[in-house]
């Protein structure tokens, strides 16, 4: 069936390093990928969003691209702060389930000052 | 805008009661999805309400049930509960009209503790 993988965490990185959480997906069809983030406490948050081969989406330095030939969707910051300390979320949802969101596991992000 | 809103935000019951959860999507969304999130499963959909009907269900028992109110207001329902049901349940809105998947928007969660 459709799932998600992501890189398993914590991930631990000094501020000002780059970021990659890897992300791949197992989807018939041509689903829409999305990040997801999560800061403690509180509910998600979209990061940004995809909806073909190609596309890449990207907001506040965060980006990603939707890379059909490799099934990914890896996120990328050049240069991470204490404040995105966060668990980010790979998803996916498929026009033939309507909204529906499949999710990764989650990695966990700790950013060190 | 007002973002969606969840109520209560905490709760606790103990095995064997029910609990009814509320979700106030943004204003003008027509589409509602409750997601349960626990440690050891992660996130996973529970269904989706369009337009006062669910349009969509994910692998849950019975004793969960939801429904959605001519306003776009959804509550969901868990009966007999066992521990297992500890959980944060988080609701998100969307338009939901249209051919491709809709950017949803989250909640910030019930946190809902079964002793």
């Amino acid at each position: 069936g459709n799932s998600v993988t992501q890189m398993e965490g914590p991930v631990t990185l000094s501020e000002e390093a780059f970021l990659t959480i890897n992300c791949t997906y197992t989807a018939t069809g041509y689903p829409s990928l999305f990040w997801y983030v999560q800061y403690p406490g509180e509910g998600l948050q979209l990061l940004l969003k995809a909806t073909k081969a190609d596309d890449k989406g990207s907001n506040k330095g965060f980006e990603a691209t939707y890379r059909k030939e490799t099934t990914s969707f890896h996120l990328e910051k050049g240069s991470v702060q204490v404040s995105d300390s966060a668990v980010y979320f790979c998803a996916l949802s498929w026009q033939e389930y309507g909204n529906k969101l499949v999710f990764g596991a989650g990695t966990i992000l700790r950013v060190k000052s | 805008k007002a973002g969606v809103t969840q109520t209560p935000r905490y709760l606790i019951k103990t095995r064997g009661q029910q609990v009814t959860l509320s979700c106030s999507p943004i204003s003008g969304h027509r589409s509602v999805s409750w997601y349960q999130q626990t440690p050891g499963q992660g996130l996973q959909f529970l269904f989706e309400y369009f337009s006062e009907t669910q349009r969509n269900k994910g692998n849950f028992p019975g004793r969960f049930s939801g429904r959605q109110f001519s306003n776009s207001r959804s509550e969901m329902n868990v009966s007999t509960l066992e521990l297992g049901d500890s959980a944060l349940y988080l609701c998100a809105s969307s338009f939901g009209i249209g051919g491709a998947p809709d950017t949803q928007y989250f909640g910030p969660g019930t946190r809902l503790t079964v002793l």
